[in-house]
């Protein structure tokens, strides 16, 4: 089975800080990891993914993640937050060794508040 | 995404009612996804399909059903709805990449 926990329901940052969005992971073998974003009544946009290779994966609107093997972790980062990126976050996993086309497993989401 | 569409986007409709969700799609895609949000649960995989002869059940299949009627074409029906199945639902595509593109959602909303 997987699973996927975002520990904290709301970040708060102010505009021009580091952001961090954190979610941890649980598969049984390795896992395929995504973030996605979504804003007030809209569908599920995607930000970035690891599937293999380098640990810190780089997406769209400046963000970026860092996969952690030995903390089953893929935090979500930016240097600098922006009020433009206030909405809210989803961590996903997929276990790679599940084979065919199941659907991710999503955490219940972190609201991303941006404070000008 | 403009290259997944749902209809309708908003329903209102009374327990006990047949209820369908239509999903289009424009990106080629084999793999088809529908999830349903609800308020802090995340989203919940209802059902997939691999291809139009593939049909799988998600986590919460149950009060659903589906009908893959094209590569592009993927229905979702709620036979008899219930209150309990207000939800936004969101219809998904994928290619081999697992790269998942969703669509604008439908608010459903069973008095």
């Amino acid at each position: 089975a997987q699973s996927v926990a975002q520990p904290e329901d709301q970040v708060n940052v102010a505009e021009g800080n580091p952001l961090t969005v954190k979610c941890t992971y649980s598969v049984s073998g390795n896992p395929y990891l995504f973030w996605y974003v979504q804003y007030p009544n809209r569908g599920l946009q995607f930000l970035l993914k690891y599937i293999t290779g380098d640990n810190l994966v780089k997406g769209s609107y400046g963000f970026e993640a860092e996969f952690n093997k030995s903390q089953t972790s893929f935090h979500l980062k930016k240097p600098s937050a922006l009020v433009s990126d206030s909405a809210l976050y989803f961590c996903a996993v997929r276990d790679r060794g599940g084979g065919g086309a199941d659907g991710l497993t999503f955490g219940k989401g972190t609201h991303l508040i941006i404070q000008p | 995404d403009a290259d997944v569409t749902q209809t309708p986007r908003n329903r209102i409709t009374k327990t006990g009612k047949r209820i369908m969700l239509e999903c289009s799609q424009t990106k080629g895609h084999d793999r088809m996804y529908w999830y349903r949000q609800d308020p802090g649960l995340g989203l919940q995989l209802i059902y997939y399909s691999f291809d139009v002869k593939d049909i799988n059940k998600g986590e919460i299949s149950d009060g659903y059903s589906v009908s893959r009627q094209a590569q592009a074409k993927f229905s979702l029906s709620l036979e008899s709805a219930i209150p309990n199945q207000t939800a936004l639902y969101f219809c998904a595509t994928s290619d081999y990449s697992d790269t998942q593109y969703f669509g604008p959602g439908t608010r459903l909303t069973v008095l």
